[in-house]
């Protein structure tokens, strides 16, 4: 079965600092995945995916993730971090079933410190 | 304008009660979802519909009972609500089945006393 496991409950950086947070796929072909984002007390906002090819991947608000096969990692990285970053980041699997559905990690709280 | 609304955004209720939650998206797209996150901010999808046809149901108590009247709303339904319910419930709609990139409404904080 499809699993997503976000190591990282939560996290902190300095604001101006950089930012990867962690996301391991269990799947054993080529994935669909994504980084969802969650700011306090609103809905989950898709930041980006991927699907096939190039396995550098831009989104919006400055994060990009790279796809790493040989360590079935999906790791979304921002070089510069701001305050308004501080949020809830779930990585997720699409199932290659026929419910397509998203399979979510347990996400990871970023703080961000002034 | 708000492409996938809930309401309400709070729902405070007693145990046995029964309560609907309303969604609907101006988005023109196919498919819908509920999603339940837990105080743990698991976020677990319960029900989809696509076309007004249910496709998923996961496996949740039969208290719960989606209702798509037309493919821009997905209310939910939940009979003799148990302290276990409270949690955030999140409807999500996307193009169509097989579109995985879903935009999901505000939330609504169920809390059952």
């Amino acid at each position: 079965a499809q699993s997503v496991t976000q190591p990282d409950i939560h996290i902190t950086v300095s604001e101006g600092a950089s930012l990867e947070l962690r996301c391991n796929y269990s799947y054993g072909a080529t994935p669909y995945l994504f980084w969802y984002v969650q700011s306090p007390g609103q809905g989950l906002q898709l930041l980006l995916k991927y699907f096939s090819g190039d396995t550098l991947v831009q989104g919006i608000k400055g994060f990009e993730a790279e796809f790493k096969r040989s360590q079935s990692s999906f790791n979304l990285r921002k070089p510069s971090v701001h305050w308004s970053d501080a949020a809830e980041y779930f990585c997720a699997v699409g199932a290659r079933d026929s419910s397509y559905k998203l399979i979510f990690g347990s996400g990871t709280r970023l703080l961000v410190r002034p | 304008d708000t492409a996938v609304s809930q309401t309400p955004k709070y729902l405070v209720t007693q145990m046995g009660n029964d309560k609907s939650i309303k969604c609907e998206q101006n988005l023109g797209h196919d498919t819908m979802y509920w999603y339940k996150q837990d105080s743990k901010k698991f976020l677990k999808i319960m029900f989809s519909y696509n076309n007004k046809e249910l496709i998923i149901n996961e496996t949740v108590p039969n208290r719960f009972s989606p209702k798509s009247p037309d493919k821009a709303h997905l209310n939910l339904h939940i009979n003799s609500l148990e302290l276990g319910d409270s949690a955030v419930y999140f409807c999500a709609s996307s193009q169509r089945r097989s579109s995985y990139e879903q935009y999901f409404g505000p939330g609504t904080r169920l809390t059952v006393t």
